[in-house]
């Protein structure tokens, strides 16, 4: 059974400060891994997905990588702003009879101080 | 593009009665939906799996018989809570997986919704 770990279950950091954030999968045959951003009582907003043949995606602050044969992921965000504060999720994609099966991790909670 | 609601966003309800909750999507055709439940603190867990037309495949410990799901249409699901009891406050999203591919819009990536926060009383 595919289990997401996601470590530390929360971070504060102050303004300006570049961060990482780590998920592991026990699993490694997954079909993708995604991170997500939840504000509180809110739903996801997906911030990058990478599939299982890459190793990173990039968008502005964000870059996250991929290690798949280790069970792996990192979520990196440069210069932190308080915007920034949310809850961070990580899922993994797994392909199931067509479909895709998403497992989540429990989140890593950020606060982002001015 | 890609947006998903949910309705309503928050609902609170007497133990025993059910309530329904619509997921649709606006500006695309999704053939699966998909429903998930987060309590405090922890991680979204899926319940259940629905197809356009066909019956929904429930996870593991979900009851079927209680979370009652109709995708009656490529572009609106309901999941209906029967007997609602206070265990099963919660807060509800529905994503939606798209029709085929068009530019950069992946059939593999679920658009998530807003979420319905349940409370039973």
């Amino acid at each position: 059974k595919q289990e997401v770990t996601q470590i530390p279950a929360a971070l504060s950091v102050p303004e300006g400060e570049n961060l990482v954030l780590n998920c592991s999968f026990t699993d490694s045959a997954i079909y993708n891994l995604q991170w997500f951003r939840q504000d509180p009582g809110k739903g996801l907003t997906s911030l990058l997905l990478i599939q299982s043949s890459q190793r990173e995606q990039t968008s502005g602050r964000l870059n996250a990588s991929l290690d798949k044969s280790s069970g792996r992921s990192t979520l990196y965000i440069a210069a932190s702003q308080p915007g920034d504060s949310a809850t961070y999720l990580c899922a993994v994609g797994l392909s199931q009879g067509g479909s895709e099966k998403l497992v989540f991790g429990k989140g890593t909670k950020l606060t982002v101080n001015p | 593009g890609a947006v998903v609601s949910q309705h309503p966003s928050r609902v609170i309800c007497k133990s025993g009665t059910s309530v329904k909750i619509e997921c649709r999507s606006l500006d695309f055709q999704a053939t699966t939906m998909f429903w998930y439940r987060q309590f405090p603190k922890q991680s979204l867990m899926l319940m259940a799996t629905s197809n356009e037309g066909s019956k929904a495949t429930y996870e593991q410990g979900v009851e079927k018989d209680k979370f009652l799901i109709n995708h009656a249409s490529l572009t609106l699901s309901t999941l209906t809570v029967t007997s609602a009891h206070p265990e099963d406050s919660s807060f509800y999203i529905c994503s939606a997986s798209i029709a085929g591919t068009s530019g950069i819009w992946s059939p593999e990536t679920q658009y998530f919704g807003p979420g319905t926060r349940l409370l039973v009383l």
